[in-house]
Formats: structure tokens, sequence, C-alpha cells
């Protein structure tokens, strides 16, 4: 089945970093997704994509859609103890009545004050 | 707003044992999904429903079934519970298709002792 293959898969860095983390597949997908999951929570979405080469923010956040459509990156801009969290990609192959989303590993960020 | 609400929160189980997580959603969402997470392994769907009645198997579905009687709710159930079904267990939906943006459940961890 596909795999999303998401990196890296834990980051440690000091308050006011930027983060970068990208997902990278063997199918193409026609939307890529990214999701944040809060210790104890269900993941929350926070950028969608849809185009080939498209490049989406959302304030300190910002996602690209790969030109070949087999991977997606999104970038932190300095950081903040709150952005700490797992980060999950998703693609969606779609197609057909299901348009199943497969997920990465997750991402592990933590922040440090 | 409630969103999507899963019950229980917790669970322990004995092996053998059987029992069922319950999702409702209040957004009148046509798709409905159970996912487990585990450590290293992301999210992975276990079943889901594309419409109150109907309910398909997706990529880890073995020692599962589910049911969806009523349009809001779908429900996860056990019949006999592994060691290997320990997992937090989340409930997603979504209005249709042709958007990916799927709203989860806070999770339910389940342990099989």
């Amino acid at each position: 089945g596909q795999q999303l293959n998401q990196s890296p898969q834990s980051m440690f860095i000091q308050e006011g970093e930027d983060v970068s983390m990208n997902c990278t597949s063997s199918s193409i997908f026609n939307t890529w997704l990214w999701y944040k999951q809060d210790p104890g929570e269900g993941p929350v979405l926070l950028i969608a994509l849809y185009k080939a080469g498209e490049l989406t923010s959302n304030g300190r956040l910002t996602a690209q859609f790969g030109i070949t459509r087999k991977d997606s990156f999104l970038n932190i801009s300095a950081s903040i103890p709150s952005d700490v969290g797992i980060y999950f990609c998703a693609g969606q192959l779609g197609g057909g009545a299901t348009n199943k989303l497969i997920f990465g590993t997750g991402t592990l960020l933590a922040v440090q004050p | 707003n409630a969103g999507v609400t899963q019950t229980p929160k917790f669970r322990v189980l004995k092996t053998g044992q059987s029992m069922t997580l319950l999702c409702a959603q209040d957004m009148n969402h046509e798709y409905m999904y159970w996912y487990r997470q585990d450590p290293g392994m992301g999210l992975r769907l276990i079943h889901y429903s594309v419409g109150e009645g109907t309910t398909a198997k997706g990529e880890v579905p073995d020692g599962y079934n589910v049911s969806r009687l009523k349009k809001q709710n779908f429900l996860l159930g056990l019949e006999s519970a592994a060691p290997s079904q320990t997992s937090v267990y989340f409930c997603a939906s979504r209005a249709g298709a042709s958007t990916g943006e799927l709203f989860f459940g806070e999770g339910s961890r389940l342990t099989v002792l």
C-alpha cells in the first residue's frame, strides 16, 4: 500500500527558531494536508494544499505542495512554546467515492523556552 | 459546539473481552472513520463509512467490526480483544469526498492486558 515518509521523526529546538519538516511518497497525491496534534487531543487541520506547486500560509506556518505531487513541506517560523505537538502530513489520492487519507508517521516538535 | 465525541475516553480490558467504542458527530457529515494511533506508525485507518448503513474496510481491519445505523453515530467493536489492540483510537468525520478536512475526536485510549 501507499506509504508516506515523514521527516524528521522529532525535533528539539529553542524558542524563536524556524522549523522545517517534509513528507515524501512513492505515489502521486491530489491533495496534501498538514495536521497538528496537541498532547491528549485529536489532530487538527493546519493547512490544505490542492494544486501542485501551491504555497499556502497560515500565520507563521507555510506549506508547499511539491511540483512532482509526491512531496510536501511545512515550515514554522519563529517557533513559540505552544507549537509543541506532533505534526502529521496526509495525502489524498483522489478519485473514487472514498478519497481516503494516508497519514505520515508524524514529527514530534519540542520547543524549549 | 460538540463536533466529534468519543466514548469512553479510557478503557482497560482483559484478553478475550469485548467492547464497543462510540463515536458521535453533530455536523451532519456523511463520511466517518476509525483510526488507530501507535508510536512511530502515525494514524492507520481501520474502517470507514461513506453514509448511513454503509461500512468498508480500511488498512488494518482485522479484529474489528463497525456499524453505522444512524448517520451521526459510528461504532467500533472489538469482539475478542488482544494485547496487539492496545492503542489510542480516533474517530473522524468529514462532509464529503471532495474536502480533505477531517474533524477528529479527542481519542479513546484502550489497554488490553
